[in-house]
C-alpha cells in the first residue's frame, strides 16, 4: 500500500533551518509529484511548494521563494524539503502529500503523510 | 493569488441531518476543486475531486457539485464518523489555495 513516512519533530531557534524528509513506498516513486503543504495552529492548509520525482523540477509558492528547497533522492524515494531564515511563524505540521492525476490538469492529493511539527521558539 | 472562502466556519449538526458545506472563489477556477477532510491531529483525506467526483473508497453519502466560483459538498446523512473539519482546495493556478475550513460539530 502507498505510504509517505516524514521524519519526526524539530525545534529550532529563529534564523536556523529546517530539513524534513518524506520517504515513500508502496508505488513507482518517480511516477509521482510530492507537494509540501504546512499547517499553522488553528490555521487553514497552506501550500508551499512540489517537485517532480521523476524529472526533479520544482516549484514554490511565491510566498517561500527563496526560503524553501525541494530535493528528491530517488534511490531512497524520499523527498526532502529545507526551509531556511525561519521565524515564529513558520510554527507549523509540516505536510507531504502525493499528487494523482486525473485527466487534463485535474490533480489532487490522494496521500499524505503524517505531519511533523516544526516549533520555531527563541 | 486565488481566494478560497468557506461558509459556514462551524456548524452543529445531529447523527442522520444533511449537511451543506459551500466554497467560494474569488474567480473562476472552472472545476478544478477538491475538498478534503481533516480529523484532528491528522492528516487530511481525500474525498472528492473536479468538483463532484468522488475519491475511490469513500462513502456515497458524500458529493459535490459546482463550477466557476460556487462549488458546494454535501453529506446526505451525517454519521458519527464525519464530525471533522472540511477543506475546499483550488488547483487552477498556482499557488494551490485552501479554504479556511468548516468544523462540523455534534448537536
Amino acid at each position: 500500500q502507498v505510504q509517505l513516512v516524514q521524519s519526526g519533530a524539530e525545534v529550532k531557534k529563529p534564523g536556523a533551518s529546517v530539513k524534513l524528509s518524506c520517504k515513500a513506498s508502496g508505488y513507482t516513486f518517480t511516477n509521482y509529484a510530492i507537494h509540501w503543504v504546512r499547517q499553522a495552529p488553528g490555521q487553514r492548509l497552506e501550500w508551499m511548494g512540489w517537485i517532480n520525482a521523476g524529472k526533479g523540477d520544482t516549484k514554490f509558492s511565491q510566498k517561500f521563494q527563496g526560503r524553501v528547497t525541494i530535493t528528491r533522492d530517488t534511490s531512497a524515494s524520499t523527498v526532502n524539503m529545507e526551509l531556511s531564515s525561519l521565524r515564529s511563524e513558520d510554527t507549523a505540521v509540516y505536510f507531504c502529500a502525493r499528487e494523482t492525476t486525473a485527466g487534463r490538469r485535474v490533480s489532487f492529493f490522494d496521500h499524505w503523510g503524517q505531519g511533523a511539527l516544526v516549533t520555531v521558539s527563541s | 493569488d486565488i481566494q478560497m472562502t468557506q461558509s459556514p466556519s462551524s456548524l452543529s449538526a445531529s447523527v442522520g441531518d444533511r449537511v451543506t458545506i459551500t466554497c467560494r472563489a474569488s474567480q473562476s477556477i472552472s472545476s478544478y476543486l477538491n475538498w478534503y477532510q481533516q480529523k484532528p491531529g491528522k492528516a487530511p483525506t481525500a474525498l472528492i475531486y473536479a468538483a463532484s467526483t468522488l475519491q475511490s473508497g469513500v462513502p456515497s453519502r458524500f458529493s459535490g457539485s459546482g463550477s466557476g466560483t460556487d462549488f458546494t459538498l454535501t453529506i446526505s446523512s451525517l454519521h458519527p464518523e464525519d464530525f471533522a473539519i472540511y477543506y475546499c482546495q483550488q488547483t487552477y493556478s498556482t499557488p494551490q489555495t485552501f479554504g479556511q475550513g468548516t468544523k462540523v460539530e455534534i448537536k
